[in-house]
């Protein structure tokens, strides 16, 4: 069974980057599925992120005007989510989720809330 | 992006009934959707796949149906269990977006 974990710290304050990691467990991540973040406001609905590749590649979410950036480490299992200058509005519960080649996130990870101060 | 929008926002239903939910794309997405379920202080559940697949282990009284774009979610016969949020989601294009949520709550 395919187990993601996020890891990072829960409260960022205003302007500064805030950073998560994903750790996959029970299975490589070294494989043709790509890995992608997704998150939810409190009380709001889902907003994907991006989506990186074993290789590298990655694909991100245009709203969010080139703030974004992921890294995937084969070696460790585990792929990254880096978000600069962040605001009040990027406070939610972000989850890592693997997407399967139908196109759908088969797995998820419980969340990571991140709230941002001021 | 392709936005998908999701009718009703919310829906009271009793155990035992029908319920249908659509998602419409702002433009043709051929097949390219799926479905989730979504509890409180969970994570989404993957529910469909491909517009009508059903996923391993999910129910067979949820079934999903439509192509272009529209969709439908239907579930036969509710159970206790399936009162929760439901999200549609294409990924027919970059970037993947997902339909605003629609509430089944017990009436």
């Amino acid at each position: 069974q395919v187990q993601l974990q996020e890891s990072g710290p829960g409260l960022v304050k205003a302007s500064e980057t805030l950073s998560l990691t994903c750790t996959v467990s029970e299975y490589s991540i070294n494989s043709p599925y790509y890995w992608d973040w997704i998150r939810q406001p409190p009380g709001k609905g889902l907003e994907w992120l991006g989506s990186i590749y074993e290789s590298g590649s990655a694909y991100y979410n245009p709203s969010l005007n080139s703030r974004i950036s992921m890294s995937i480490d084969t070696s460790a299992n585990q792929f990254s989510l880096k978000l600069r200058s962040v605001t009040a509005a990027d406070t939610a519960v972000y989850y890592c989720t693997r997407r399967e080649a139908s196109g759908g996130f088969d797995y998820w990870g419980q969340g990571a809330l991140v709230t941002v101060s001021a | 992006a392709i936005q998908l929008t999701q009718s009703p926002s919310s829906l009271s239903a009793s155990v035992g009934d029908r319920v249908s939910i659509t998602c419409r794309a702002s433009q043709g997405i051929s097949t390219a959707l799926a479905w989730y379920q979504q509890k409180p202080g969970k994570p989404p559940k993957f529910l469909i796949y491909d517009a009508s697949t059903l996923e391993k282990g999910v129910p067979s009284t949820f079934s999903g149906s439509g192509s272009g774009t529209d969709f439908t979610l239907t579930i036969s016969s509710l159970q206790p269990e399936d009162f929760a949020t439901y999200y549609c989601q294409q990924f027919k294009s970059y970037p993947i977006t997902f339909g605003q949520g629609t509430r089944l709550e017990i009436k």
